[in-house]
């Protein structure tokens, strides 16, 4: 599959723990998004890497949460002491530069804080 | 405050028909507008865009209807089929092109 791939799919965990999840771009894509879906809303822009580098982080809610993509590809984000208000659906996106129209999502990690 | 709004949750209508989704928009500063289509585990898939120096775009069945001055975008989906049902949202971008805001989305089913 060429599509942006999103691990793990699914992922409970409780209240205070830490959480990472996965994104693999499409190859070749520099540009990559972290999004995060809350029930009966849009998705909401968390952040924006050009490369290996954050270019706008502007949209992580607070310090709990961060993000990483160290070779370029592959992005971590990270949520340190979760809360039950970081339940949603986390998605990813990836272009192959800075491109509206272009982006193209991952099927999205549902997180369940418990 | 929502800088993007649907304010449909759902719609409902016969197959063969036409499908008229609304967005309303606050921001004046946005210039790119975009229709994503979400089926349910899917991320969202991108169906149609419109620059604001356009008032429509035609893509096959799907046309997108712009009006500045009232802030307020259209998807038309003409004729409706059943595999049309999902959730749809409005986004809009402006120097940020990069930044997409999103609506809350309408979910559109369409009747056999």
């Amino acid at each position: 599959g060429a599509g942006v791939s999103q691990t793990p799919s699914n992922k409970v965990t409780e209240k205070g723990k830490y959480v990472e999840l996965r994104c693999d771009p499409i190859s070749g894509h520099t540009a990559l998004y972290w999004y995060r879906q809350s029930l009966g809303q849009g998705p909401e822009f968390l952040i924006y890497f050009q490369g290996t580098g954050a270019a706008d982080d502007s949209g992580l809610p607070n310090d709990r949460f961060f993000a990483v993509r160290p070779e370029g590809s592959v992005s971590t984000l990270k949520i340190q002491r979760t809360e039950r208000g970081d339940s949603a659906v986390y998605l990813c996106a990836s272009s192959i530069g800075q491109g509206f129209g272009g982006q193209f999502f991952g099927p999205g990690t549902r997180l369940t804080v418990l | 405050d929502q800088q993007v709004k649907q304010n449909s949750p759902s719609l409902s209508v016969q197959e063969g028909r036409i499908s008229i989704l609304n967005c309303d928009y606050t921001n004046s500063m946005f210039d790119y507008f975009l229709w994503y289509k979400k089926y349910p585990a899917e991320g969202p898939t991108f169906l149609i865009s419109i620059s604001s120096i356009k008032d429509k775009n035609e893509d096959g069945r799907f046309t997108v209807f712009l009006n500045k001055s009232a802030k307020h975008l259209s998807l038309h989906i003409v004729p409706s089929q059943p595999g049309d049902s999902a959730v749809y949202f409005c986004a809009a971008t402006g120097d940020s092109s990069y930044k997409l805001i999103f609506g809350s989305g309408t979910r559109l089913l369409v009747r056999p």
